[in-house]
């Protein structure tokens, strides 16, 4: 079974600042990498999704990820972040078995 | 275009009781997977249903149950409710072929006192 980890439990950032969430998982082969986003009381939204080829991917929102493998990492980055990108961040990992395995999240939190 | 919807909203049940949640898919999804969300932790998958059949399945008892039905919604029936399965439970949707790129609806909140 592979694992997924958001070493950052909370970030903090000032609106204008550029953001970014670090995702670690552990797969022997080339995985599938998400990034969801979930508002307070709703659902998981898709941010950008990875499956093969360029390793920079884009996503909505202004959102993108890159994917390095020898880091083992599909880290979340996003140039300026606007006060309504406060929510909790989700780095996935789709497994042989058809399932999604989730990391335990990042809280995002933005000053003005 | 409907996305994923899922019903009740809100649920609150007492320990031993039975629960039914109920999950439409995105139009023209034909798979539907069921996750649990416990507060402060990241959604944990519970099990898949393909062609009205349970295709996979997570780290859940037989407690957790679902079904499939032919227009492709499903049900997802907890019986002897523990205190420990107050959650948000998420239903996502995707195509067979496609099945890692899951849509989510807003899910179900439920609460066992």
């Amino acid at each position: 079974a592979q694992s997924v980890t958001q070493p950052d439990i909370h970030i903090t950032v000032s609106e204008g600042a550029s953001l970014e969430l670090r995702c670690n998982y552990s797969y022997g082969a080339t995985p599938y990498l998400f990034w969801y986003v979930q508002s307070p009381g709703q659902g998981l939204q898709l941010l950008l999704k990875y499956f093969s080829g360029d390793t920079l991917v884009q996503g909505i929102k202004g959102f993108e990820a890159e994917f390095k493998r020898s880091q083992s990492s599909f880290n979340l980055r996003k140039p300026s972040v606007h006060w309504s990108d406060a929510a909790e961040y989700f780095c996935a990992v789709g497994e042989d078995d058809y399932k999604l395995s989730f990391g335990a999240g990042t809280t995002v939190t933005v000053r003005a | 275009d409907a996305g994923v919807t899922q019903s009740p909203t809100h649920l609150i049940k007492t320990r031993g009781q039975q629960v039914t949640l109920r999950c439409s898919p995105k139009s023209g999804h034909d798979t539907v997977s069921w996750y649990q969300q416990a507060l402060g932790q990241g959604p944990q998958f519970i099990f898949q249903y393909y062609e009205e059949e349970e295709r996979q399945r997570g780290n859940f008892p037989d407690r957790f149950s679902g079904h499939q039905f032919p227009n492709y919604s499903s049900e997802l029936n907890v019986n002897a409710l523990l205190l420990g399965d107050s959650a948000l439970y998420l239903c996502a949707s995707s195509l067979a072929g496609l099945v890692y790129e899951q849509y989510f609806g807003p899910g179900t909140r439920l609460t066992v006192t």
